[in-house]
């Protein structure tokens, strides 16, 4: 069975400080794909990445940057100097091989974020 | 309209009632999901429907009835409630080509009296 743990339940930093949510997964598949959504206060789930098994290089997209290490099963997010519109619950979740409209993904408890202006 | 839609935003219902939970989506998306979001639990995957035939029923209550009569829309009736079946819950929807990415709507925060 697929799992995803994010530890951290609630996280405050200042403005401007780096932050890294904290994502560990199980699953016995050798294909999988990793995700990070977003959810505002508004409440919509906002799509931030998505990553297959076979490509850990490491990513960045602005102040954005993900570390992915098969080694230790996990997938963990870094935002650079952080600002508050940051703030929001942060989602880790994992799905089988792309199932082409039947996707089932597992997802993490998530962490809350809040940036102290 | 963009994205996905869901309404009504907020609901609150008594055990009894018979209510319905809506959701459009604008992006020509082929498969529909429905998740419930609870308070310090993971994302709980409902339903899926895939070209309107639903493909996933994950063990939900009968209490919650799915419908999907087109590729854009999906509703969850709702009927006899518990106070439990408070939460969140989100439509998403997801493309053949997507690459299994799913586009989340806003959500319709349910509260059962």
């Amino acid at each position: 069975a697929q799992k995803v743990t994010q530890a951290q339940t609630e996280i405050s930093v200042v403005e401007k400080e780096d932050v890294t949510l904290d994502c560990v997964y199980e699953t016995r598949d050798t294909t999988y794909y990793l995700f990070w959504y977003k959810q505002p206060p508004s409440g919509e789930l906002v799509f931030l990445i998505r990553r297959n098994s076979f490509d850990e290089q490491n990513e960045i997209s602005g102040r954005y940057s993900w570390n992915f290490q098969k080694s230790t099963s996990s997938f963990n997010f870094t935002i650079t100097a952080s600002q508050v519109v940051d703030s929001a619950v942060y989602f880790c979740a994992l799905s089988e091989e792309a199932n082409f409209g039947n996707e089932k993904l597992t997802f993490g408890t998530g962490t809350r974020l809040t940036i102290i202006p | 309209e963009t994205g996905v839609t869901q309404t009504p935003r907020h609901l609150v219902m008594g055990m009894t009632n018979k209510k319905s939970l809506k959701c459009e989506q604008h992006l020509g998306h082929n498969a529909m999901y429905w998740y419930k979001q609870s308070a310090k639990k993971p994302l709980e995957l409902m339903f899926v429907y895939n070209f309107k035939e639903q493909t996933e029923n994950n063990s939900v209550p009968s209490r919650f009835s799915p419908e999907c009569p087109n590729s854009s829309h999906l509703f969850l009736h709702l009927h006899t409630l518990q106070p439990e079946d408070s939460a969140l819950y989100l439509c998403a929807s997801s493309s053949f080509s997507g690459a299994n990415v799913l586009t989340f709507g806003a959500g319709s925060r349910l509260t059962v009296l």
